[in-house]
């Protein structure tokens, strides 16, 4: 295992386009996390899922984003019609159920809007 | 809204000097505390926990409960530690993150 991976590292988009990420957590941890982090700024949380339940979304999360994780493994963070606000790095974390280990994070994806 | 705050956007300072990168956290029913590093074009990472109290690469942070503080210290400054700190604190189960700190490490 070789830690938390996330792809594609880098996506350049029209706007209005669907996106769509992908992230391997630590096999064995039970907790996957979704953020957003953008220039000057610490990570966002936008949502987190334990095994395949989807436990809490942020407000920050419009309808424009899904997410999913089938069957508590690897999990997918989609976009739909993506604005120039959209643009930020996506980091997908995990840890297990309780979190004082802390969590291990991917190197994230970056999203272009253009 | 629960927040964690580190109010120095950059921290300057030369090699060999004390370093002290602060963090105020508005909740306090929660214990834990984080502090996670993300060196140049790497990873963010985890750089030590509140609850076990450990030193790692030189670096402490002790939980202040009167002034809602978990600042991070390093009494001599070396070069490698330059890097974006990031104080974090689960008030509800998620970690939430401050606006992070640009620490740099001059010759």
């Amino acid at each position: 295992d070789t830690g938390v991976s996330q792809d594609p590292r880098h996506k350049i988009t029209k706007r209005g386009q669907n996106v769509t990420f992908r992230c391997d957590p630590i096999s064995e941890h039970n907790r996957l996390y979704w953020y957003r982090q953008t220039l000057g700024q610490g990570p966002e949380f936008l949502t987190y899922f334990q095994n395949e339940a989807q436990l809490e979304k942020s407000r920050l999360l419009s309808d424009r984003f899904s997410a999913e994780r089938p069957k508590g493994s690897f999990s997918t963070l989609e976009i739909q019609r993506t604005e120039q606000g959209d643009s930020a790095m996506y980091l997908c974390a995990s840890s297990f159920v309780r979190g004082h280990t802390g969590y291990t994070f991917g190197s994230g994806t970056r999203l272009t809007v253009v | 809204a629960q927040r964690v705050t580190q109010p120095e956007k950059l921290l300057s300072v030369f090699k060999g000097a004390p370093v002290e990168l602060k963090c105020n956290y508005s909740y306090s029913g929660s214990p834990e505390l984080f502090w996670y590093v993300q060196y140049s074009r790497q990873r963010l990472q985890l750089l030590l926990r509140h609850i076990s109290r450990e030193s790692i690469k030189g670096f402490t942070a002790d939980l202040n409960k009167g002034e809602t503080s978990f600042h991070l210290k390093k009494p001599f400054a070396q070069e490698e530690d330059s890097a974006m700190y990031y104080c974090a604190q689960p008030p509800s189960g998620v970690l939430i993150f401050g606006q992070g700190t640009e620490l740099s490490v001059k010759p």
